[in-house]
């Protein structure tokens, strides 16, 4: 069964850091492409970012550019995204989803994990 | 600034038709821009639906189906069902590798 599971989310003030973690199982990790995506309350969906299978290709959306980071680890099977100078429209539900193919949309997703960025 | 544009909310009756559209600002949405549809339900994540323009994902029923209608990306649901209600995202791939979501459709079954 394929499983994507997010964590990291947390309450944090406007300015600070936080970095979330995305762990796989049940699909061949190593040749999906990986997105974030996350949803506001009370919004729809937005695209943030996106990393190759080998992390040779990574695009950014212009809302996180400079800000954020995305990296992943083939061998522990995990995506990451580090996120810094959090902004209060930064809160949101974060996803996870993979690609297996450019154009092939997102297939599998996480549940997502809850960032709240609040002073 | 690329916007994709979806209706706003669409309604439905059991058992009939209905047909979300998936725009661009300023282009015409063609099968190079890989349309793909998601549900979701509150609460909930995402639910993938069709992809590349009309491949539905796997055990999605076949009464989803998805297409380029004139210069826009479709989905279409034939015999709408209680538990269609939901919202619908389209997304769409631009030339630069970003993916863009459109606004999302809020679908009611009445």
């Amino acid at each position: 069964e394929v499983q994507l599971v997010e964590s990291g989310g947390a309450l944090v003030q406007p300015g600070g850091s936080l970095r979330l973690s995305c762990a796989a199982s049940g699909f061949t990790f190593s040749t999906y492409g990986l997105n974030w995506v996350r949803q506001a309350p009370g919004k729809g969906l937005e695209w943030l970012t996106y990393i190759s299978g080998g992390s040779s290709t990574i695009f950014y959306a212009d809302s996180v550019k400079g800000r954020f980071t995305i990296s992943r680890n083939n061998a522990d099977k995990s995506l990451s995204l580090q996120m810094n100078s959090l902004r209060d429209e930064d809160t949101a539900v974060y996803y996870c989803a993979s690609e297996y193919n450019y154009g092939s949309g997102f297939n599998y997703w996480g549940q997502g994990t809850q960032v709240t960025v609040s002073s | 600034q690329t916007v994709v544009t979806q209706e706003p909310s669409l309604s439905v009756s059991p058992g009939g038709t209905v047909t979300f559209t998936c725009g661009l600002s300023s282009d015409s949405v063609s099968t190079r821009h890989y349309p793909s549809w998601y549900q979701q339900t509150p609460g909930q994540a995402p639910r993938t639906l069709v992809y590349s323009t009309n491949t539905r994902s796997s055990g999605v029923p076949d009464r989803f189906s998805g297409s380029i209608f004139g210069n826009k990306a479709a989905l279409t649901i034939r015999g709408a069902q209680a538990d269609d209600e939901s919202v619908y995202y389209c997304v769409l791939y631009m030339g630069s590798g970003i993916r863009v979501f459109g606004g999302g459709t809020r679908l009611t079954v009445l």
